[in-house]
C-alpha cells in the first residue's frame, strides 16, 4: 500500500527566506504527484501537477522536483512571503489504481513578517 | 471553466440525526467524484470516490454513504450522526484522465452535539 510522509509536520520561517518541503512516497509506481496548499478552513489548491516522466514544475516562486526512483518530492518556495502561510499537502496517484489518491498528512507553514 | 460546489458550508447536528451533503461540478462531464473527511489536527481521509453514476467505492467501512444520482452531483448521507462523524468534509473531482489532476470544493464544516 503506498504511503505518503511529510516533513516536517511544522516549520516557522522568518520572510524572505527560501526554504524547501518534503514529501516521501514507498512505491515509486507512481503516475504523478501533486502539490496542493490549503488556507485554516478552505478547500484545498491545486499548486503544481509533476508527471511521473517530469523531475520538475515552476509557477512563479513555486518549484517542484520529483525523484521518482528515490521516493521523493520537494516543493521549493522562494523568498517567502507572510502570504505564503498555510498548510502544504502533496499527493500521489498511483499506476495501481488511477482513481485513488493517497496524501500526505502535510506541512503547516508561518511566515513571520 | 469548471466550477466546484458544496452546500451547506457550515452545518451543526445533535447526534443521532440524519445528514446530507450535496457536491455538485460544472463544466466538466464524467468526472471522478470523491468525498474526503479532515478531523481537527489531521489528515485527509479518502471516505468514497465515484467514477460514474450510481458507481460508489467506499473507502472506510463507517456511518456513512454516498450516492451518485446524476453525472456532475455526489451526495453524503448518514441515517443517523455519531460525534466522530464530526469534521470537515471535503469534495473533489478529477476529469481529466491523462493527467489526472484533482481539484477540490470549499468544504463543508459539520459539528455533531
Amino acid at each position: 500500500k503506498q504511503e505518503v510522509t511529510q516533513i516536517p509536520a511544522a516549520l516557522s520561517v522568518p520572510e524572505g527566506e527560501n526554504l524547501v518541503l518534503n514529501c516521501s512516497f514507498t512505491d515509486s509506481a507512481i503516475y504523478n504527484l501533486q502539490w496542493f496548499r490549503q488556507d485554516p478552513g478552505k478547500g484545498l489548491t491545486s499548486l503544481l501537477l509533476i508527471q511521473s516522466s517530469q523531475r520538475e514544475q515552476t509557477s512563479g516562486r513555486l518549484n517542484a522536483s520529483l525523484d521518482k526512483s528515490s521516493g521523493r518530492s520537494t516543493l521549493y518556495i522562494a523568498a517567502s512571503q507572510p502570504g505564503d502561510s498555510a498548510t502544504y499537502l502533496c499527493a500521489v496517484i498511483t499506476r495501481a489504481n488511477f482513481n485513488k489518491f493517497y496524501f500526505g498528512s502535510g506541512t503547516k507553514l508561518n511566515v513571520k513578517p | 471553466s469548471q466550477t466546484i460546489h458544496q452546500w451547506p458550508a457550515t452545518l451543526v447536528q445533535p447526534v443521532g440525526s440524519p445528514l446530507s451533503l450535496e457536491c455538485t461540478v460544472e463544466g466538466t462531464s464524467n468526472p471522478n467524484l470523491y468525498w474526503y473527511r479532515q478531523a481537527a489536527g489531521r489528515g485527509l481521509q479518502l471516505l468514497f470516490y465515484s467514477v460514474g453514476i450510481g458507481q460508489i467505492s467506499s473507502e472506510v467501512p463507517q456511518n456513512l454513504s454516498a450516492s451518485r444520482p446524476q453525472d456532475r452531483q455526489f451526495i453524503l448521507s448518514s441515517k443517523k450522526l455519531l460525534l466522530s462523524d464530526s469534521g470537515f468534509y471535503l469534495c473533489a473531482w478529477m476529469g481529466d484522465r491523462e493527467d489526472y489532476e484533482q481539484y477540490f470544493g470549499p468544504g463543508t464544516r459539520l459539528t455533531v452535539t
